[in-house]
């Protein structure tokens, strides 16, 4: 079947501008993720939903930065006031959710801020 | 300390040889260990996790876990060129985030 999707595969931007990249999970997975992997630092958790429940939002690293699952199914991740330091893959990642942990990931948006 | 620590090499082997990859950890909560592979401009890849300390096989892969010592390793036989990627440790306790390792990245000659 079909794994999690990802749009745009790059983006480039200016700092200052607000960016919108976009998942789709698999089909029937409850549970979705947002990663971001930067060089040197490797892959970093930024956010989870799970159903209907109030996101995990604990790895947001600045309220520039924000997300929302529509439906319980696709997800947009939105970073407001771009700055260099954003410039980074972001991944996406669905599960059929807990207690199973395999989170299988889509081929990420590769960001990068001017 | 960072909580799961990866050797980030670069590792270089020659087909046909057995890799092993290791990760230590620091949580003493994280339950469930994951490796990844990524290929060069792609998403990770689940290889396989395991629960608790043990080990666990698939195929050319094994998975080993000692919780007494906090260290993962994963083991790859005969290794092959297309086994040439970035491997990734991951962890998991109550929280559903994964914690991962930096990555270490690997490449089989052939």
């Amino acid at each position: 079947g079909a794994g999690v999707s990802q749009s745009p595969s790059n983006k480039v931007t200016e700092k200052g501008k607000d960016v919108e990249l976009r998942c789709d999970p698999i089909s029937g997975h409850t549970a979705l993720y947002w990663y971001r992997q930067s060089l040197g630092q490797g892959l970093e958790f930024l956010i989870y939903f799970q159903g209907n429940s109030a996101p995990d939002k604990s790895g947001l690293p600045s309220d520039r930065f924000s997300a929302e699952r529509t439906g319980g199914s696709v997800s947009t991740l939105t970073i407001q006031r771009t700055q260099q330091e954003d410039s980074a893959v972001y991944l996406c990642a669905s599960s059929s959710g807990p207690p199973l942990p395999a989170q299988y990931f889509g081929p990420g948006t590769r960001l990068l801020v001017l | 300390q960072k909580e799961v620590e990866q050797d980030p090499g670069p590792l270089s082997v020659p087909e046909g040889a057995i890799v092993s990859l290791n990760c230590t950890y620091s949580n003493s909560a994280f339950q469930y260990f994951m490796w990844y592979r990524q290929y060069s401009r792609k998403g990770p890849e689940l290889l396989m996790y395991t629960y608790s300390s043990g080990n666990k096989e698939d195929g050319r892969f094994t998975a080993q876990v000692d919780k007494s010592s906090k260290y993962i390793s994963l083991f790859i036989r005969d290794s092959q060129p297309s086994d040439s990627a970035t491997y990734l440790c991951a962890t998991k306790g109550g929280s559903e985030k994964l914690v991962f390792g930096k990555g270490t990245k690997l490449t089989v000659n052939p």
